[in-house]
């Protein structure tokens, strides 16, 4: 079974500055997605960016950029000039090429000081 | 905007009454999902449907049923609920256009059993 694990429950960022999420998974297969969420205090799930296995080239979405490392199993995302906005919890998530699930890490919290 | 909406969005019961919550969805997706959400544990899926009357368990299917008689409607019942199921419930849908299974989430339900 795939796990993705996020190893950072809280974190915090001064505004306008740069922070980067962490997550790792594990996984036998060679075709697979992989997700980051954001989900402010509305309770909203919000996709934020995606990566596809096969891309070499790392995802970026405006000022949210992954850096995806397919021998390390790792897909981090870097979000550049932390708005207040930003402040929301965060999941990472797999899926498989052929599976239609979607297996989400625990979350980390992303504080935004102004 | 995917057109899904939950019903109903807060609701309070006790133990050991049924309680059935409701995901309608106005594009007519395949894929739908019901995942629960707690804190430290992300976000787990409990059923989810590839089609009318087709549904398949998840992570966390004890004590949870299925149905889904229409395509736009996905229902998840509770036959007696327990405090453990007490969480904030999300239906998604995959969609049909992308490629990458990225699944769009419903605004949540707040569940509370006393």
């Amino acid at each position: 079974a795939q796990t993705v694990t996020q190893s950072q429950p809280e974190m915090s960022v001064q505004e306008a500055e740069t922070v980067t999420l962490s997550c790792t998974y594990d996984t036998s297969e060679s075709d697979y997605y992989l997700f980051w969420y954001k989900q402010p205090p509305s309770r909203q799930m919000i996709l934020v960016i995606r990566q596809e296995a096969y891309k070499q080239q790392n995802a970026t979405e405006n000022r949210f950029s992954v850096n995806f490392q397919k021998a390390a199993k790792s897909f981090s995302l870097k979000i550049s000039d932390s708005q207040l906005g930003d402040a929301a919890m965060y999941f990472c998530a797999y899926s498989g090429a052929g599976s239609y699930q979607l297996t989400f890490g625990k979350g980390t919290k992303l504080s935004v000081i102004p | 905007d995917a057109g899904i909406t939950q019903s109903p969005r807060h609701k309070v019961t006790e133990t050991g009454t049924p309680v059935t919550l409701r995901c309608h969805q106005t594009e007519n997706h395949r894929y739908m999902y019901w995942y629960r959400q707690d804190p430290g544990h992300g976000l787990r899926l409990i059923h989810y449907s590839y089609g009318v009357k087709d549904t398949d368990k998840g992570e966390v299917s004890d004590g949870y049923s299925v149905s889904r008689s229409k395509t736009e409607d996905f229902l998840l019942t509770l036959e007696s609920a327990t405090s453990s199921q007490t969480s904030v419930y999300f239906c998604a849908i995959k969609s049909r256009v992308g490629v990458y299974n990225e699944q769009f989430f419903g605004p949540g339900t707040r569940l509370t059993v006393l």
